[in-house]
């Protein structure tokens, strides 16, 4: 099946640096990726949806100059948090879905990321 | 009304019942769904995906497409606590470059 990589899994920064998430797409070309983030017993917040070669389309009220996203390649997706705060500690997973219809969205594993 | 709405539960199911999950959709998404199963801490996973009217059955999942009705379900037989997990539903609108889930059913089995 669909295998969508996520890394890193687990990160913990001070306040004021960036940090860096990539989310690949294994064996299948996403032609779209998704950014998510998840509070605890919270439902999934979409932050913003990323196509190949252009510009990610931010969810009202995701700050684009703060949460950074790059989608260079038909494989790879970063997500920059910069400038981190400890209430951007959060689960944020990527999602991505291949150029075929009916495709369905395939996960990563998520990164937890605690700003200290 | 939301795209996909979801009974929200919480749903709690002694262990060998039937567990049934249930999703409603508007007439923005496009007919093919899937359901997810998100662990505690964990990201979502594809459990079944359902593209035409009727049943699709995969062990004990079966998901259940009603076009006419715009309903979507997921029935779990033989449930068991390793079942226990929040369900989502997921319907792409267009050409799937959006896709709507609904709010999830938290899913309890009893032992």
């Amino acid at each position: 099946g669909a295998v969508v990589s996520q890394h890193p899994s687990w990160v913990i920064c001070k306040s004021g640096t960036s940090v860096k998430i990539e989310c690949r797409s294994l064996d299948f070309q996403a032609t779209t990726m998704f950014w998510y983030r998840q509070f605890p017993k919270q439902s999934l917040m979409l932050m913003a949806t990323s196509n190949e070669g252009s510009k990610a389309t931010y969810e009202q009220g995701v700050e684009k100059d703060k949460f950074l996203i790059n989608h260079a390649s038909l494989t790879l997706s970063t997500l920059t948090v910069t400038s981190a705060h400890p209430e951007d500690s959060s689960f944020y997973i990527c999602s991505a879905t291949a150029r075929a219809t009916n495709s369905p969205l395939h996960f990563g594993n998520g990164t937890r990321l605690t700003v200290t | 009304q939301k795209e996909v709405e979801q009974n929200s539960g919480p749903l709690s199911v002694p262990e060998g019942a039937i567990a049934s999950l249930n999703c409603t959709y508007s007439d923005r998404v496009s007919q093919s769904f899937f359901w997810y199963r998100q662990y505690s801490g964990k990201s979502p996973e594809l459990i079944m995906s359902i593209y035409s009217n009727g049943d699709k059955e995969d062990g004990r999942f079966t998901a259940q497409l009603n076009k006419a009705s715009q309903y979507v379900s997921l029935l779990i037989r033989d449930s068991q606590p390793s079942d226990s997990a929040t369900y989502l539903c997921a319907g792409p609108v267009g050409t799937g470059n959006q896709f709507y889930f609904g709010t999830g059913t938290s899913l309890t089995v009893i032992p």
